[in-house]
């Protein structure tokens, strides 16, 4: 299974409501990583979770706050959102320390409008 | 700072045409590039991995190449098709000694028409 799964695909909130994106791997990694991709530009890094600790936090603004259950779950709860959030959201895995070197398996996406 | 140059931004071409996509990088330490195919609106997925030793790779179709030298890599695509259509990121991760985190290019949007 070389699968990255992420739920839900669509997302419509308003700038009041709390909700959660979902990432799910089943391929023992234990590197996993938030993206923030906007229309035609390269995906932005804004979490990375290595062996479930929180490794690195590109200075996402406190209204996305990630999680990580157990080494197959990643979460990304949303509070307070502006539109300007309002983007692809993606999900990764590599394997290794960090994710050092290695491939990034992606998810499909979370497609988020803010409201 | 490390950075990944993707040239050109978007280039059209006919179906059974071939391309080249260039990629430049000043990561360092190397460790290696990867090509990554994106649809529209889905994740992008690896089409080949180029480390330090390689210089060619092919994968069907794609054939990607690396000069460590130059720090150059281009991306072949031979007789297109329709789903040959995306954005193509090259991605250059560091080895160690250097941040570990990956480096994105912008990525180059292929059109093709039938």
């Amino acid at each position: 299974d070389t699968e990255v799964t992420q739920t839900p695909k669509h997302l419509v909130m308003g700038m009041t409501n709390k909700k959660s994106l979902k990432c799910e791997q089943h391929m023992g990694h234990r590197a996993m990583y938030w993206y923030k991709q906007k229309a035609k530009k390269p995906p932005e890094l804004m979490f990375v979770y290595s062996y479930e600790k929180l490794s690195i936090n590109e200075s996402v603004p406190s209204r996305f706050s990630p999680e990580c259950p157990n080494s197959s779950l990643l979460n990304l709860h949303l509070h307070a959102l502006q539109p300007e959030d309002s983007a692809l959201y993606l999900c990764a895995s590599s394997q290794g320390p960090e994710g050092l070197g290695g491939e990034l398996f992606f998810g499909e996406g979370s497609r988020l409008t803010v409201l | 700072k490390n950075q990944v140059e993707q040239s050109p931004q978007s280039l059209i071409i006919l179906e059974g045409k071939n391309c080249t996509l260039q990629c430049n990088y000043t990561v360092s330490p190397f460790s290696n590039l990867r090509w990554y195919k994106q649809d529209t609106g889905r994740g992008p997925v690896s089409l080949t991995i180029m480390t330090f030793s390689e210089n060619t790779k092919s994968n069907g179709r794609y054939t990607a190449t690396l000069d460590a030298d130059t720090k150059q890599s281009s991306l072949h695509i031979t007789a297109s098709q329709l789903s040959d259509s995306a954005s193509y990121i090259c991605v250059v991760s560091p080895g160690s000694g250097g941040s570990y985190i990956p480096t994105f290019g912008r990525g180059t949007s292929l059109i093709v028409h039938p």
